[in-house]
């Protein structure tokens, strides 16, 4: 059973261009979270994502960052006109639903974004 | 709201003796708490999780945490540390019944020859 994965693994952009980080979930994991790391600082939440639904986007921050978790396909987090502030450490992690809600989350690899 | 406080930011010891990483949470309900650790570029691996069952946790790689509610703490231990435990730990609460998790600022381990 393959772990997450997450590609790219090192993404570099110019200041005002895209960003589009996937994640393909463990397979039977219908949950998905997005966190950043930014220099020097622990693990921020940013969403959460059913197959189709965004359940909890209080992380996010308001303008320019989207996610999206189809129903078929891999999940993506985009963020629009990139600024040297987003450049950061992107990891995603899945879990499995069990009885009582989402439980123990596996991390992958994650994308180390680079603004330049 | 569930948060998690690392009282170290670095820690450092010699190989062979014990490691005490430090954690005190706070949650308004019974939490779920965890360590992970991320080594240099790496991803996040999940050394343990305490989800109200024994309150001495074992985890991975002889490491073990305490779940002490009258101190609110969440403590991770190791008898003897090896070289190749040098990483970053974070301690982590889940928020809710999202399960989105709340990290604590990290410790770095460094383990001395």
């Amino acid at each position: 059973n393959a772990g997450v994965m997450q590609n790219p693994r090192h993404l570099v952009r110019r200041r005002g261009q895209e960003a589009r980080l996937r994640c393909s979930p463990m397979k039977g994991h219908s949950h998905v979270y997005w966190y950043r790391q930014l220099p020097e600082e622990g693990l921020k939440f940013m969403v959460y994502l059913q197959k189709e639904n965004i359940i909890d986007e209080s992380g996010m921050p308001k303008e320019r960052f989207s996610a999206e978790f189809p129903k078929e396909g891999p999940s993506i987090l985009r963020i629009q006109q990139v600024v040297r502030g987003d450049s950061a450490a992107y990891f995603c992690a899945s879990s499995p639903w069990e009885a009582g809600g989402p439980n123990e989350q596996f991390f992958g690899p994650g994308t180390r974004l680079t603004v330049l | 709201a569930q948060s998690v406080t690392q009282l170290d930011s670095h820690v450092s010891v010699s190989e062979g003796t014990p490691v005490l990483l430090r954690c005190n949470y706070s949650s308004s309900y019974s939490p779920s708490l965890f360590w992970y650790v991320q080594h240099p570029n790496k991803g996040l691996q999940l050394l343990l999780k305490y989800t109200s069952a024994a309150t001495l946790v074992k985890g991975i790689n002889g490491f073990e945490a305490e779940f002490k509610k009258s101190e609110t703490s969440f403590h991770l231990t190791k008898p003897s540390a090896h070289m190749s435990d040098a990483a970053e730990y974070f301690c982590v609460v889940s928020g809710g019944n999202t399960g989105k998790l709340i990290f604590g600022q990290g410790t770095t381990l460094q383990v001395k020859p």
